[in-house]
């Protein structure tokens, strides 16, 4: 099984500032991974598949990069709605894995 | 427009068998490439993928829990059912369903439905 672990657990940030998150893969995924966002009481929504790729409707202050274990998703400037927990998903081999998550909070 | 919904106990018994049901519209589980896969999600805590169904019936288990699930479809009903057996109150969780297209990841979800263990 591929763990991902994700770092920070929580980030505390203001609104404007430059987030960056990371999640690491306990072995290779190539480029197969996404990253989610969960806010308080809702499902998660993908925001980034295969490494970089922004899912459809997903503002490009996000940007993902990495390949092979180590991953990056940044957030250029957050916004009030960016306050979220982020989770990576791994998709290179069963079973399916979600990393730990990283809670972004307002400072 | 593609929509998912879980549907289920909010209470079940230590021991009891466990039974979910997703409703989807918007899209056809006899499409090649298409599956439907159980998410679930104790509180504050991080997502635990449990088991997927594709379109030729092809099944996937989360090996940790493999022995407890068993996950099937009913096109003629668009739905997937999970069952999972043998409950306890650590299985407590929001439970989800989504779609997943050409083996890529879960980009539509169903709200979620949390279930609670206890007696």
């Amino acid at each position: 099984e591929i763990v991902l672990t994700q770092s920070p657990a929580t980030l505390s940030l203001s609104p404007g500032e430059r987030a960056t998150l990371s999640c690491r893969a306990s072995q290779s995924v190539s480029r197969l991974l996404a990253w989610y966002q969960q806010k308080p009481g809702q499902a998660p929504r993908l925001l980034i598949y295969d490494a970089s790729n922004r899912a459809t409707g997903i503002p490009a202050r996000f940007s993902g990069s990495g390949s092979g274990t180590d991953f990056t998703l940044t957030i250029s400037s957050l916004e009030p709605e960016d306050f979220a927990v982020y989770y990576c998903q791994q998709r290179s081999n069963w079973p399916l894995t979600f990393g730990g998550g990283t809670k972004v909070e307002i400072k | 427009q593609i929509t998912l919904k879980e549907s289920g106990p909010t209470l079940v018994k230590p021991t009891q068998t466990l039974t979910l049901t997703c409703t989807f519209s918007g899209f056809s589980l006899t499409t090649s490439g298409m599956g439907v896969g159980w998410i679930r999600q104790p509180p504050g805590k991080a997502l635990e993928w449990l088991a997927l169904i594709y379109w030729n019936n092809d099944k996937h288990y989360s090996p940790s829990l493999k022995s407890r699930l068993t996950i099937t479809k009913d096109t003629s009903k668009n739905q997937v059912v999970l069952t999972m057996t043998n409950m306890d109150p650590v299985d407590t969780a929001t439970y989800y369903c989504a779609l997943r297209q050409n083996d890529y990841y879960f980009d539509y979800w169903g709200q979620g439905t949390l279930v609670t263990v206890s007696s």
